[in-house]
């Protein structure tokens, strides 16, 4: 098993421009987390999903959306990047139905993301 | 509401020597805890939790957390502590039944050789 995936591992944009953040996970979880890491904030949710078809905001949703059209991938995207966005991402699953609460989550390697 | 803390940012131990990285924790109900390890430029990998039972955890690459109910801990050791180690550690509790988790700042631990 792969686990969680994320693509790209970098990018850089300009402000203003839009682009698309890919999870993907093989695991068959129901839950799927998009997270943000930046210095001196810890990990703060953005968006999150609880199965294929729902999405929901966490955190900091502003200037992010996020869909969720398959069970193994969930997306998150930029429509007008702006420097305050410059951050490394994480994306994560988590097995929901059975002993949801204490299961935990699995995170990708993350997409260290500039914009200038 | 549910929340962790991690009181320290940095913890710097010598190669051999116990570690202990420090978790309060506020929670209603019964505590689910977590531990988990970022290296440089990696996800954060799991290393162990804390639902019901035994008082002491065992999780993977020999670190093992001490559950404390009075003190409302939950800290992470390792008896014998390798350069390896060097990592940001982040305790988290989930916050609702949809598994959200709420993390801890994060501990930086330096192993000097």
């Amino acid at each position: 098993n792969a686990g969680v995936t994320q693509t790209p591992k970098f990018r850089v944009l300009k402000t203003g421009q839009s682009m698309t953040l890919l999870c993907a996970q093989d695991m068959n979880h129901e839950y799927m987390y998009w997270y943000r890491q930046d210095p001196g904030m810890g990990l703060r949710l953005i968006h999150y999903s609880v199965g294929e078809g729902t999405t929901a905001k966490g955190e900091v949703p502003d200037g992010y959306n996020v869909s969720r059209l398959k069970k193994q991938n969930f997306l998150l995207g930029l429509e007008s990047a702006a420097p305050s966005q410059t951050s490394v991402y994480f994306c994560a699953s988590k097995a929901g139905l059975a002993g949801g609460l204490y299961n935990e989550q699995f995170f990708g390697p993350g997409t260290r993301l500039t914009v200038l | 509401a549910q929340s962790v803390a991690q009181p320290e940012d940095q913890v710097n131990v010598a190669e051999g020597n116990p570690l202990t990285v420090k978790c309060t924790y506020s929670v209603s109900g019964n505590p689910y805890l977590f531990w988990y390890v970022q290296y440089p430029n990696r996800g954060l990998q799991f290393l162990l939790k804390y639902i019901t039972g035994d008082n002491l955890v065992k999780g993977s690459y020999g670190f093992e957390a001490e559950f404390n109910k009075s003190q409302t801990s939950f800290h992470l050791k390792k008896p014998s502590a390798l350069v390896s180690d060097s990592a940001l550690y982040f305790c988290a509790t989930p916050t609702d039944s949809w598994g959200k988790f709420q993390f801890g700042a994060g501990t930086q631990v330096v192993v000097t050789p």
